[in-house]
């Protein structure tokens, strides 16, 4: 158990609406990362957050945004979905910056 | 630009026999280094790290890893593979500063066959 913990554990939804990701990072720790993970493209970064900062910015959509909350929980929100952005999306922390993450078990979504 | 490479997409091995698995990256500064596992619909579990010092890094469940600078390399190893050790095996790099995340090679599955 790394500490980080995510939920839904699983998401089913249909093309065109929206969900929402929830993070807590492990206690303390101040940076949150969002990655997703499928079959083809492998494990994508999506964003950090630092502090509640947006930190650093990696290939996530228009159609996605997250954020983080002043008790350091993130959330990812994911609209319009398509059915491509079935996958399962992570959620790590790190206590430091340049420290190692810590990843959650992860939200497998599925777009019907 | 950072960059992670492992060379092998799927690798197979009899349990009991030694593995290495293969990491370069590329980075223009000292790098931290990390091999994480990932087992059938579990998320990333940290094996091992390399920030400086030793070069010979040992991480949780038999594995170790060692940094060499000249040949931009972060290879796995384990002298013994168990059934259990099949999974997903991602190398990543990232910086001192934290300043960029982490960026993750594509993976190695392993399979282990007895």
């Amino acid at each position: 158990d790394s500490g980080v913990t995510q939920t839904p554990k699983h998401l089913i939804t249909a093309t065109g609406q929206r969900v929402t990701l929830r993070c807590s990072p492990r206690s303390g720790d101040l940076s949150v990362y969002w990655y997703q993970q499928s079959l083809d493209q492998g494990l994508q970064f999506l964003i950090q957050y630092y502090n509640g900062e947006e930190r650093a910015k990696g290939n996530i959509l228009e159609r996605f945004s997250a954020q983080q909350f002043p008790d350091l929980h993130s959330e990812l929100n994911l609209s319009s979905l398509e059915l491509g952005d079935s996958a399962l999306y992570f959620c790590a922390s790190s206590g430091r910056l340049g420290n190692e993450q810590f990843f959650g078990p992860g939200t497998r979504l599925t777009v019907l | 630009a950072q960059s992670v490479t492992q060379p092998d997409i799927h690798i197979t091995v009899s349990e009991g026999a030694s593995l290495e698995l293969r990491c370069n990256y590329s980075y223009g500064a000292t790098p931290y280094l990390f091999w994480y596992v990932q087992s059938p619909g579990q998320g990333l579990q940290l094996l091992l790290k390399y920030f400086s010092g030793d070069t010979l890094v040992q991480g949780i469940k038999g594995f170790e890893a060692e940094f060499k600078r000249s040949q931009s390399s972060f290879n796995l190893r384990k002298p013994s593979v168990h059934w259990s050790d099949a999974a997903e095996y991602f190398c990543a790099v990232g910086d001192w500063s934290g300043n960029t995340p982490l960026v993750f090679g594509k993976g190695t599955r392993l399979s282990v066959i007895a």
